[in-house]
């Protein structure tokens, strides 16, 4: 059974750290994996998809990688910004129309 | 861009009154779903919908009924609420498959159940 899992729940950083936000897989056949962003109160918004035959991609200032071997993909995000704030999770898509999502790290950039 | 729609935004029931949350898309996506947040527990979908007049069940589909009718609205029926029913709904629809392409995603509707 795919578990996903991300740590920290929570991480502060001063303003323009560039940073790294991991999530960690059990199962390495999978189709996709995807970042999304989750404001207060508001849904979820799509930031990065990532293939299984990929190992990266980037937009903007993210930057997402994929290591199926080591069921491990990490978000950079570079000059963080306090509008970066908000909680970021990743999901597997493993089939049967099913994406597994983590819990979320919650982060905030303070100015 | 209207994108995912979902109404209401906030419900409070009690226990044992039925509801529906509504979930209307405007971008003719083919594959939509259901999904209740809460703390501690990530996502997990309740029920999903490949097109029209096609339904099947997700990881925690009990009490909730769903039904497609057209490409544009797949609303969630919840039969007798329970107070374990209390959580955030999520709607997502896809142009295609989840393998494809990426899920979009409504404002979500919180309910609490007394």
């Amino acid at each position: 059974k795919q578990e996903v899992t991300q740590i920290p729940a929570a991480l502060s950083v001063p303003e323009g750290e560039n940073l790294v936000l991991n999530c960690s897989f059990t199962d390495s056949a999978i189709y996709n994996l995807q970042w999304f962003r989750q404001d207060p109160g508001k849904g979820l918004t799509s930031l990065l998809l990532i293939q299984s035959s990929q190992r990266e991609q980037t937009s903007g200032r993210l930057n997402a990688s994929l290591d199926k071997s080591s069921g491990r993909s990490t978000l950079y995000i570079a000059a963080s910004q306090p509008g970066d704030s908000a909680t970021y999770l990743c999901a597997i898509y493993s089939g049967t129309y099913k994406y597994i999502f983590g819990t979320g790290t919650r982060l905030k950039v303070l100015a | 861009n209207a994108g995912v729609t979902q109404t209401p935004k906030f419900q409070v029931l009690k226990t044992g009154q039925s509801m529906t949350l509504q979930c209307a898309q405007d971008m003719n996506h083919e594959y939509m779903s259901w999904y209740r947040q809460d703390p501690g527990m990530g996502l997990r979908l309740i029920h999903y919908s490949v097109g029209a007049g096609i339904t099947d069940q997700g990881e925690v589909p009990n009490g909730y009924n769903v039904s497609r009718s057209t490409t544009e609205d797949f609303p969630l029926r919840l039969l007798s609420a329970a107070p374990s029913q209390t959580s955030v709904y999520f709607c997502a629809s896809s142009q295609d498959r989840p393998s494809n392409q990426p899920q979009h995603f409504g404002d979500g509707t919180r309910l609490s159940i007394l």
